[in-house]
């Protein structure tokens, strides 16, 4: 079974500060990672992948994670927060064997960017 | 507009009617998803379709759900006598078949 534990159900940052948001997985094989950011009554909006290669991957509007195999984290980054960060953040694995190819969600984190 | 698209955006239903949702994915995707998200909570899969195969089940979805892609395209979901704790947004995703999953806008049931 594939899990995802997102142990922060809330994180606040100021404006301008560098801001984590820390996910941990489990997952048979090799994982592929998501993150996507929800905004209120809306969809899942992709921000970034890890598939294979660098630990350390970009995505949209800043935002990057960085893979650790050892710790079987995929945290997300930013290094200087905005007031329009502020969201729902969800991490998602699936294992390259196995589980069919249905993504596991965390529970989400709620990011508040305050000024 | 390329992405998926999801109809209604918002239902309002008397418990025990029947519902129907319907998901357009991207075209040139292969692989459909159905989500449940309920308040607070991340989405948790309910159906996946390769083509029109409907290929996993969760045990989430019962007896009173049924999900169809006909001819590999569209997909309906529909929820038969629903119940209050039926209320979640309910959002579709598709993917092509190298994997990236895109997300449609979700349609948000309210059952009273």
């Amino acid at each position: 079974a594939q899990s995802v534990a997102q142990p922060e159900d809330q994180v606040n940052v100021a404006e301008g500060n560098p801001l984590t948001v820390k996910c941990t997985y489990s997952v048979s094989g090799n994982p592929y990672l998501f993150w996507y950011v929800q905004y209120p009554n809306r969809g899942l909006q992709f921000l970034l992948k890890y598939i294979t290669g660098d630990n350390l991957v970009k995505g949209s509007y800043g935002f990057e994670a960085e893979f650790n195999k050892s710790q079987t984290s995929f945290h997300l980054k930013k290094p200087s927060a905005l007031v329009s960060d502020s969201a729902l953040y969800f991490c998602a694995v699936r294992g390259d064997t196995g589980g069919g190819n249905k993504l596991t969600f965390g529970t989400g984190t709620q990011l508040k960017v305050e000024l | 507009d390329t992405g998926v698209s999801q109809d209604p955006r918002h239902k309002i239903t008397k418990r025990g009617q029947n519902v129907t949702f319907r998901c357009d994915p991207i075209s040139e995707h292969n692989r459909l998803y159905w989500y449940r998200q309920t308040l607070g909570q991340g989405p948790e899969f309910l159906t996946y379709f390769q083509n029109e195969a409907q290929l996993e089940k969760s045990r989430l979805l019962s007896d009173r759900f049924s999900a169809e892609r006909p001819k590999g395209s569209f997909s309906t979901l529909e929820i038969q006598r629903t119940e209050q704790g039926d209320s979640a947004m309910y959002l579709c995703a598709s993917s092509p078949p190298q994997g990236g999953y895109t997300f449609g806008s979700g349609t948000r049931l309210t059952v009273v």
